[in-house]
């Protein structure tokens, strides 16, 4: 069994759609976890994380971990094609002076104008 | 200044060359790391600097070679690749802080090919 999971897509909506995201893990020492977003042809960027279970808005995201589940998404409400890129779950168990962090293999989405 | 730069952006290289790839940032940072990205797959992690010391080597054949020659500059050192290590090579850097994510600000990547 992999260590992170993400239903690879791809994933077409219209615009404005809400779009879920999910991933799956198997190491229970995880305590952050985090959403990059990547475009074609650049380095991936931090969009949300969060510490433990629970859910965390930031404006048209919403992250939700469910430690008890294995189990977080991302929401994105009222999609636009500017969200259209590839979307990677990352988790992190320890904390020191760097973080080792495990990428899910990535959702590709498309928005659709 | 926010941006973690990385040079060349593109390397088109035969087995027998060595090459470097460098990556610096400005942020006052002090991690620093290599990871690899082969197509569709996500960026795998292949060495961890911290105050410029090694910190992880994620088993990472001796073909690579990393070297990070002060708090801003990190570089990895190729010689006798193979065509199986073409990807795209991405650079990250981030605060240095115990018991607190430390976010991850990532370059564009070099792409690299072996012919």
């Amino acid at each position: 069994q992999k260590e992170v999971e993400q239903d690879p897509g791809p994933l077409s909506v219209p615009e404005g759609a809400i779009v879920s995201l999910n991933c799956t893990y198997s190491n229970s020492a995880f305590q952050y976890f985090m959403w990059y977003r990547q475009y074609s042809r650049k380095g991936p960027e931090l969009l949300m994380y969060t510490y433990s279970s629970g859910n965390k808005e930031d404006g048209r995201f919403t992250a939700q971990v469910d430690k008890s589940s294995k189990y977080i998404s991302l929401f994105i409400r009222d999609s636009q094609p500017s969200d259209s890129a590839t979307y990677l779950c990352a988790m992190s168990a320890y904390l020191t002076s760097y973080d080792k962090v495990i990428f899910g293999p990535g959702t590709s989405l498309s928005v659709i104008p | 200044d926010t941006e973690v730069t990385q040079t060349p952006k593109h390397l088109v290289m035969g087995m027998t060359n060595k090459k470097s790839l460098k990556c610096e940032q400005h942020m006052g940072h002090r991690a620093m790391y290599w990871y690899k990205q082969k197509a569709k797959k996500p960026p795998e992690l292949m060495f961890v600097y911290s105050y410029e010391k090694l910190s992880i080597n994620e088993s990472v054949p001796s073909r690579f070679s990393p070297e990070c020659p002060n708090s801003s500059l990190l570089n990895l050192h190729l010689h006798a690749l193979q065509p199986e290590d073409s990807a795209l090579y991405l650079c990250a850097s981030s605060h240095a802080s115990s018991g607190r994510l430390n976010e991850q600000f990532f370059g564009p990547g070099t792409r690299l090919t072996v012919l």
